[in-house]
């Protein structure tokens, strides 16, 4: 069956670090990926969508990566601030699966000053 | 412009209720999505719709269903409920040339 593992535990980094999130999936073609943030109590915001096509997508302090031979994307923050300390969810949607975009449970992150 | 509004923000009800929720998506959107989001089960896709037509549905029960005016607003109702529904229900809606969803603040059910 179609799963998608973001990382469980919480990952907990200095400020000024670069954060790094994972994001695999299996049984999936996807069209696109994209990451989401959502603070406590909060929808879920938009950050960055990612083609089949596309290797990498910048946006300001903002990196994604897709590598769809490893199954696999990577969301990385550089410099990162206090303020990045939130759930971020990878989501794909796939044409396969029914037209639909499918969430990862997110990954907790927690940036320390 | 103004976001994606849901209502009501919160709500109580007990086993066996039943429990309308609305969501005015951005205006211009025709894509409405409603979501569940659990502690344990992430974000589970519910339906969506697309100019009055239901165009998409998860694996849910015959309780959860939807619709969608010509206004494009839309609401879910969950009949019969169950202590399981608890959750946050998020509505976003979709411009449909992007794939970018634009979520509201949820509506958080608590069944008791």
């Amino acid at each position: 069956s179609q799963k998608i593992e973001q990382n469980s535990e919480a990952l907990n980094i200095q400020e000024g670090k670069t954060a790094t999130l994972t994001c695999n999936y299996t049984n999936y073609s996807p069209a696109y990926l994209q990451w989401y943030r959502q603070d406590p109590g909060r929808g879920p915001v938009f950050l960055l969508l990612i083609r089949e096509n596309e290797k990498e997508k910048r946006k300001e302090r903002l990196k994604v990566t897709f590598d769809t031979t490893l199954k696999q994307s990577l969301f990385h923050i550089t410099a990162s601030q206090p303020a990045d300390s939130a759930t971020y969810l990878c989501a794909l949607f796939s044409m396969e699966y029914g037209n639909k975009l499918v969430f990862g449970a997110g990954t907790i992150l927690r940036v320390k000053s | 412009k103004a976001g994606v509004t849901q209502t009501p923000r919160y709500l109580i009800k007990t086993r066996g209720q039943q429990v309308t929720l609305s969501c005015s998506p951005i205006s211009g959107h025709r894509s409405v999505s409603w979501y569940q989001q659990t502690p344990g089960q992430g974000l589970q896709f519910l339906f969506e719709y697309f100019s009055e037509t239901q165009r998409n549905k998860g694996n849910f029960p015959g309780r959860f269903s939807g619709r969608q005016f010509s206004n494009s607003r839309s609401e879910m109702n969950v009949s019969t409920l169950e202590l399981g529904d608890s959750a946050l229900y998020l509505c976003a809606s979709e411009s449909g040339w992007t794939g970018e969803l634009f979520f509201g603040e949820g509506s958080r059910l608590t069944v008791l």
